[in-house]
């Protein structure tokens, strides 16, 4: 089946401008996961949903940064105002577990680059 | 807070002989760890995890981990390495998130 899917896999954006970085999970998953990955550094955690609720937004680095699941399946990470320490690789990972055991396995899409100039 | 610190930032080896990736663990309960390789432009590939079922741990492509409590070590092992297995490796420590460290980069000589 589909694996989770991340759209646009490239994305320049001058500084100043907004961008909207789309993550399609694999069905039926309930969790869904966005991380930001600098580069040489391991992945760090953003957000997470479980349906269309956002329970644990702790990791957003600042307001700037959004992220909505408005139908419990497609979430769009927003970022405004975009400043050069954005720029990362942002993964989306999607789970069909909704424990806090840590057990449920994550799939990662590709990821998104974004390049703010 | 759980985390995860990996003892080596790059490990060359030849192709063939063992690989050895250190992890250790930083945790307040029963850990669960996994690890993770990462290829080139390609996306995040779990390899294997710890759940508390079993201290060895199998995943794919020959790999394996030891769960040591009384040396909080996650320690990812294959015993001959292929040149398909030059990635970067993540150690994760996981409640409902995943948090990562900060990566082992393996290059394999022919």
């Amino acid at each position: 089946g589909a694996g989770v899917s991340q759209s646009p896999r490239y994305k320049v954006a001058k500084r100043g401008q907004d961008v909207a970085l789309r993550c399609d999970p694999i069905s039926g998953h309930v969790s869904l996961f966005w991380y930001q990955q600098a580069l040489g550094q391991g992945p760090e955690f953003l957000t997470y949903f479980q349906n269309e609720a956002q329970l644990d937004k702790s990791g957003l680095p600042s307001d700037r940064f959004f992220a909505e699941r408005p139908e419990g399946s497609v979430s769009t990470l927003k970022i405004q105002r975009t400043q050069q320490e954005d720029s990362a690789v942002y993964l989306c990972a999607s789970s069909r577990s909704t424990g806090t055991s840590g057990e449920g396995e994550q799939y990662f899409g590709p990821g998104t680059r974004l390049t703010v100039t | 807070a759980q985390s995860v610190t990996q003892l080596d930032s790059h490990v060359s080896v030849s192709e063939g002989t063992p690989v050895l990736l250190r992890c250790n663990y930083s945790s307040s309960y029963s850990p669960s760890l996994f690890w993770y390789v990462q290829h080139p432009n390609k996306g995040l590939q779990l390899l294997l995890k710890y759940t508390s079922a079993a201290t060895l741990v199998k995943g794919i492509n020959g790999f394996e981990a030891e769960f040591k409590k009384s040396e909080t070590s996650f320690h990812l092992t294959k015993p001959s390495a292929h040149m398909s297995d030059a990635a970067e490796y993540f150690c994760v420590v996981a409640d409902y998130k995943l948090s990562f460290g900060a990566g082992t980069t393996v290059t394999v000589r022919a």
